[in-house]
């Protein structure tokens, strides 16, 4: 079975500084993985995704992720934290089947922006 | 832009009666999910469909929850009846599913977010 796990449910950061979320994977199979943001009473949004094309992946607003395989890990960062990035981050994992898109989540990570 | 539209936003309710959600995902999309999330935690699957037949339901509650989708489009999401732990966001999804150019990603509606008193 395939599982993610997200390193820390809350984590703040200073307005201008480092983001950095962290997820490892496990999955017996490459897997496909997904970064979703989740602002308050909303769906969530697809931040970015990894399909097995470039390791170093550009999703939306600034955010970036690495793909690091020897480490099984998926990580999410962004150079410069602003306020509208307050929101709850989920990893996910689906496996890599035509017609089997089911996604798997984290716990999440509350990430919290200090002025 | 393509949505996938839920109903209702918010629902309150009293334990024992009987609640539904409506979901219509993205025209196209033959795969269609339903998630709860329990509020600090990850969306967990109740159930999948791919067009009108159900894929996986191993997590659905079958003894109150039931769900459909009977022309292979829009679904329905029952629980009857409500309890207390039922409450939850509840979160619709869909997907391009069996296609060759799926690349895994689901697209979420905005949810309906239930509280059972």
């Amino acid at each position: 079975a395939q599982s993610v796990t997200q390193l820390g449910s809350h984590v703040s950061v200073s307005e201008g500084a480092l983001v950095l979320l962290r997820c490892n994977y496990s999955s017996s199979v490459p897997p496909y993985l997904f970064w979703y943001v989740q602002y308050p009473n909303q769906g969530l949004q697809l931040l970015l995704k990894y399909t097995s094309a470039a390791t170093l992946v550009k999703g939306i607003n600034g955010f970036e992720a690495e793909f690091k395989k020897s480490e099984t890990s998926f990580h999410l960062t962004k150079p410069s934290a602003h306020m509208s990035d307050a929101a709850e981050y989920f990893c996910a994992v689906s496996p890599r089947r035509w017609g089997n898109e089911k996604l798997t989540f984290g716990t999440g990570t509350r990430l919290t922006i200090i002025p | 832009e393509a949505e996938v539209a839920q109903s209702p936003r918010y629902k309150i309710t009293e334990k024992s009666q009987a609640v539904a959600f409506w979901c219509d995902p993205i025209s196209g999309h033959a795969t269609l999910y339903w998630y709860r999330q329990i509020l600090g935690q990850g969306p967990e699957l109740l159930v999948q469909f791919q067009d009108e037949s159900v894929v996986d339901d191993s997590q659905l509650p079958k003894d109150r929850f039931s769900a459909e989708r009977l022309k292979g489009v829009d679904s329905t999401l029952k629980i009857q009846p409500a309890e207390l732990g039922d409450s939850a966001m509840y979160l619709c999804a869909s997907s391009l599913g069996g296609s060759g150019m799926s690349t895994g990603e689901l697209f979420f509606g905005e949810g309906s977010r239930l509280t059972v008193l």
